[in-house]
């Protein structure tokens, strides 16, 4: 019973394009969410999260929308660069608040071509 | 200086084996947590500890236990390791309420 989906395993994208990383989620009770990013051989690295009263939330090049109709939210990456080649984690945090933990999707690698 | 740390970075051992993970935070934070990523990829909350107060993951087998000896440490025994236990182990900790979770860099459980 997967509550949070990334649909998409992998995507490739041009240095320089957006980067667009989907999520989707099927517990209305989430209500805060959160990208990381994950090396290879690295622990998951917080990027940027956005709680359930807001739709959008900006931070540099990262840009995470929020649409609690459609129970969807996406990570956009502009420009794309080198380095953010990696596997994009979403996650939603449980109702009741952190003690509960994380609910994470299978993740999307996301591979930049020069 | 890392935030959240464990060690050891690759555990190798023998089914039946009784093994250790530590984990220590530095961050100040007064939750810490640990998953598995499984072979599928997925990870999955195992356990979380809060103000001395445990949240167990149902599907956790008794056989995985965590010890806190204070706020910054959650260490991760296993007991009568099994083949399917093979995965990598995932701390992280968090100041409650708040979502960022951080994490370590995991540690590569292989049972054999």
């Amino acid at each position: 019973d997967q509550q949070v989906k990334q649909n998409s395993p992998s995507l490739s994208v041009q240095e320089g394009r957006i980067s667009i990383l989907n999520c989707d989620y099927t517990n209305s009770m989430f209500d805060y969410f959160l990208w990381y990013k994950k090396y290879p051989a690295e622990g998951p690295t917080f990027l940027i999260s956005i709680s359930s009263i807001k739709d959008k939330n900006e931070d540099g090049r990262f840009t995470v929308f929020l649409n609690k109709s459609a129970k969807h939210l996406s990570l956009h990456i502009v420009p794309s660069q080198p380095g953010d080649s990696a596997v994009y984690f979403c996650a939603a945090l449980n109702p009741g608040g952190g003690a509960d933990g994380l609910t994470f999707g299978k993740g999307t690698h996301l591979i930049i071509q020069p | 200086d890392t935030a959240v740390s464990q060690t050891p970075k690759y555990l190798v051992t023998q089914m039946g084996n009784d093994k250790s993970i530590k984990c220590e935070q530095n961050l100040g934070h007064d939750t810490m947590y640990w998953y598995k990523q499984d072979s599928k990829k997925f990870l999955k909350i195992m356990f979380s500890y809060n103000n001395k107060e445990l949240i167990i993951n149902e599907t956790v087998p008794n056989r995985f236990s965590p010890k806190s000896p204070d706020k910054a440490h959650l260490n991760l025994h296993i007991n009568s390791l099994e083949l399917g236990d093979s995965a990598v182990y995932f701390c992280a900790s968090s100041q409650s309420h708040t979502g960022g979770v951080f994490f370590g860099s995991g540690t590569q459980l292989s049972v054999l």
